[in-house]
């Protein structure tokens, strides 16, 4: 049974058009994260929920926003997407948020910018 | 900075034989790292985690060594199956009893041929 989903699988966006990405999970976990991975790149974690508390990576651009209405559910917004933006975006959620916690991914979203 | 670093982006090995894979951090003392397996357009799948008071780790035909002197993680694949050949992340994660972010290095592929 998925425990972490990621809808769609793909995404085809067009430059500058906004896309918006969702994560939901099974397992009822307090933690979600937000990752950019790009083509043989480490994934890049962009920000993460702890709870409703949000927490944003110091060097996450602008352009990135998130959601997370309910314990269930977290979404990503780019708001302009760029040419630069196209990557896979993987949720990822953790019990806890220290450092031994193990994160289960989703299988991710890959955006496609034209 | 924190930098992590992992073995040549690619390691090709006869199936029965041993894989070791590296991963090698400066500027960090991690109290927590761990190892993810990533196949090809799927998010990360944890394996194992190892603690900086831990020497090794196993389960069942994977070893997971933690050299906190040289600053180094060595993760081998026993009795190497084709089924094995994936992407290995290692990941890093920061002690205590608030927010661990985990970084991960950029991977390594593994490929195992019949």
């Amino acid at each position: 049974d998925a425990m972490v989903i990621q809808n769609p699988r793909y995404q085809v966006t067009q430059f500058g058009k906004p896309v918006t990405l969702s994560c939901s999970q099974t397992l009822n976990h307090n933690v979600m994260y937000w990752y950019q991975q790009k083509s043989s790149q480490a994934p890049k974690l962009l920000f993460h929920y702890y709870d409703k508390d949000f927490n944003n990576e110091a060097d996450t651009p602008d352009n990135f926003q998130s959601r997370r209405p309910n314990t269930s559910f977290c979404f990503l917004d780019i708001r302009s997407p760029g040419l630069g933006d196209a990557a896979m975006y993987l949720c990822a959620t953790s019990r806890g948020q220290q450092g031994q916690e193990t994160q289960y991914f989703g299988p991710g979203t890959r955006l496609l910018v034209l | 900075s924190q930098k992590i670093e992992q073995n040549s982006e690619a390691l090709n090995i006869q199936e029965g034989k041993t894989a070791t894979l590296t991963c090698n951090y400066t500027n960090y003392s991690p109290a927590y790292l761990q190892w993810y397996r990533q196949d090809p357009g799927r998010g990360p799948v944890f394996l194992l985690l190892i603690r900086e008071n831990e020497k090794e780790k196993r389960k069942e035909r994977l070893k997971v060594t933690f050299d906190t002197t040289l600053k180094q993680s060595l993760f081998h694949i026993t009795a190497s199956q084709p089924a094995d050949s994936a992407t290995y992340l290692c990941a890093l994660a920061a002690g205590g009893t608030s927010y661990g972010k985990l970084t991960f290095g950029q991977g390594t592929i593994l490929t195992v041929h019949p």
